[in-house]
Formats: C-alpha cells, structure tokens, sequence
C-alpha cells in the first residue's frame, strides 16, 4: 500500500528541547516537502527537497532543521530556537511537477 | 508575502446548495492552480487544478472558474453534500518553481444536512 507515512501523530515538546518528526514515502518520488499548518494561515513551506543529499529553506525555515540521506526518507527537526513549535506539520511529496501528495500530519504542542 | 488571497474564512451551506470559494493571486507568473481538500486530522488532497489556458474546468460536482485579467479563481461545488464539509485550500504555482505551491488561508466548509 503506498503512500506517506508520518510520525508520530502527536509529539509533546519540552522547553529548551530538540524533537524530531519522521517522515517516509514508498511512492519512489524525488521530490519531499514540509510545511506548517496554523489555523487561519494556510500552510507554509519549511523547507524542500528535490534529489537526494539537497535540500532548500523555504519561507520560513528558521528554527527547523532537515536531512535528506535516503529518497525515502525527510525528517524534521524543530529545535529549541523555534520559539512558537505549537502546529499542525505536514510532509508530502511529488512525483513531478505541483500535484502534492500529503501523510496525516503530526501536531506538536508545547508542554 | 501573502500572495494568494481567499475567501471567505468559513462558509455555511444547507444541504443541495452552491458553495463557492474564492481566491485571488499577485503573481503574474503563476500558471497552475490547485485546490486542496482536508478533513480533520488529515492531510490535504488535491481536489481539482486548472491552467490559464482554459477559463473554466469542471470534474463531477467541482467546477473552478478562472478569470486571468482579475487574476482570480474560484471553486464552486454544486449540490453539495455534508460529506462535502471540509476545509478547501487554493494554490498557486509557477513551472519553473517545480512544485513549490503557495497556499491560500483556507475555507472551512460546513454544508448542514
């Protein structure tokens, strides 16, 4: 069954704390995103990656980290510089050109 | 930047009814334009896109009309359903960004049975 997977679907941060969400495609696409979701904001780009081994800031990257070591595989870390984690964070990816496929999202919230 | 604008934020419809979403995009050189369907605690789907070549592009219920010289396009879904209750999403996006899509605020649609 192929598809994204992200995890976990809830993750609690603890102040000063580095937390990272996982997310893995069997869709054999190049390309990952990740974006943020706010009520009321749309979603926002985090970062991309279109090969292997690269990877881009999108419009609001600061505060996040990202590595891109397997093409499955874009996980997500959202550091302690990231003074308001509080979101809804969705991966998706891309066989090609603009149609996005979307996982199920993590919500992260401050303890 | 904002660049793509929609409304309105929420959006009650009666059960049959039209509902219709509308966005506004800046960028000139945008040139496909997706809408998203999420239900909670999901991720979006894509539900339609058209291309400015065409003014107008209809799949089952779903319709988008596209107005170039406004630059503004909307989502109509006719006779619509509560299992049609979700929030929309339009985007925006130019070939040479690849898939890099810039997202509208949403819609979230309540269609009462």
């Amino acid at each position: 069954d192929g598809g994204i997977t992200q995890s976990p679907k809830y993750l609690f941060r603890k102040e000063g704390q580095n937390v990272t969400l996982s997310c893995e495609q069997n869709l054999n696409h190049d390309a990952m995103y990740w974006y943020r979701q706010d009520p009321g904001q749309g979603l926002r780009l985090i970062y991309y990656s279109q090969i292997v081994n690269d990877f881009q800031k999108g419009d609001i990257a600061e505060g996040y980290s990202v590595s891109r070591e397997k093409k499955e595989s874009f996980p997500l870390t959202v550091t302690s510089a990231q003074k308001n984690p509080t979101a809804f964070y969705l991966c998706a990816s891309t066989p090609g050109w603009a149609k996005l496929f979307f996982g199920s999202g993590t919500q992260l919230s401050v303890l | 930047q904002q660049q793509v604008k929609q409304s309105p934020q929420s959006l009650i419809v009666q059960k049959g009814g039209i509902s219709i979403i509308n966005c506004a995009y800046e960028n000139t050189a945008f040139d496909y334009f997706p809408w998203y369907q999420q239900f909670p605690g999901k991720g979006p789907a894509l539900l339609i896109a058209i291309r400015p070549d065409v003014s107008e592009k209809k799949e089952g219920r779903f319709t988008i009309s596209f107005n170039k010289s406004a630059k503004q396009f909307s989502l109509h879904i006719m006779d619509s359903q509560p299992g049609d209750s979700a929030t929309y999403f339009c985007a925006a996006s130019k070939e040479t960004s690849g898939s890099r899509l810039t997202f509208g605020e949403g819609t979230q649609l309540t269609v009462n049975p």
